[in-house]
């Protein structure tokens, strides 16, 4: 199975929105509602954002949100903040096991 | 608060076999969650390996199964990974992870394993 495809790197100016794609097949983004995402920093575990497409978990901030439509899933965060700046990586479920995406680094400007 | 933490050998040799535990706090692995690991090669993004349920079900990355084995030990609380046959591409920062089945919840720090004569 092949790793999720994301863009290597977005960047936006604080205040500004940023749009993260993460595109995979009918085997597993297309196919579940499994879909997750997590915020990575140097030297720190992964963070999970959202959860089931569009979901967020209770501590994160609204600025985060989920989408998907057919075979791609999307994460956009609105307002961007310096704090934002990390590697972000969308997880699939596939059928008995999980695929994560390539992951994309977000700068903030 | 639940925290992991891996532990294990640093360096491994080729064709040697990587064994990694992850201790729990702040829950049981008896508890209805899978336990997971997840690695991250040098400059490369995550890997999901594989994980275990409470009652010992395990599942495996299709493309590791055949050198992969992850066990539930409960009276000391933690899980364990044994990878087999191991080359440079195993080298990665390991972490083990609790998986609720919807999302790797909660992570460990990583630790860094090079398979390296």
């Amino acid at each position: 199975q092949s790793a999720l495809t994301q863009p290597r790197s977005v960047s936006g100016s604080p205040g500004q929105s940023v749009t993260i794609s993460c595109t995979g097949t009918s085997s597993d983004v297309g196919g579940y509602d499994f879909v997750s995402w997590y915020q990575h920093s140097p030297g720190k575990a992964p963070k999970f954002m959202i959860y089931d497409v569009s979901k967020r978990p209770s501590g994160v901030p609204d600025r985060f949100s989920g989408s998907k439509s057919g075979n791609t899933a999307s994460l956009t965060i609105s307002g961007l903040q310096a704090e934002d700046e990390a590697e972000y990586y969308c997880c699939s479920y596939a059928g008995d096991f999980y695929v994560f995406g390539t992951g994309t680094k977000v700068t903030v400007l | 608060q639940v925290q992991l933490q891996e532990s294990g050998p640093g360096l491994v040799k080729p064709s040697g076999t990587l064994s990694l535990t992850c201790g729990v706090s702040g829950d049981s692995v008896s508890t209805n969650n899978w336990w997971s690991w997840v690695r991250q090669p040098p400059e490369k993004g995550l890997e999901w390996i594989g994980e275990i349920s409470y009652s010992g079900y395990t599942k495996y990355n299709p493309s590791l199964k055949s050198r992969i084995t992850i066990l539930l030990d409960k009276p000391k609380n933690q899980f364990s990974l044994i990878l087999t046959s191991v080359t440079a591409a195993d080298t990665a920062v390991y972490y083990c992870a609790r998986h609720t089945g919807r999302t790797f919840e909660y992570w460990g720090q990583g630790t860094l394993v090079t398979v390296s004569s």
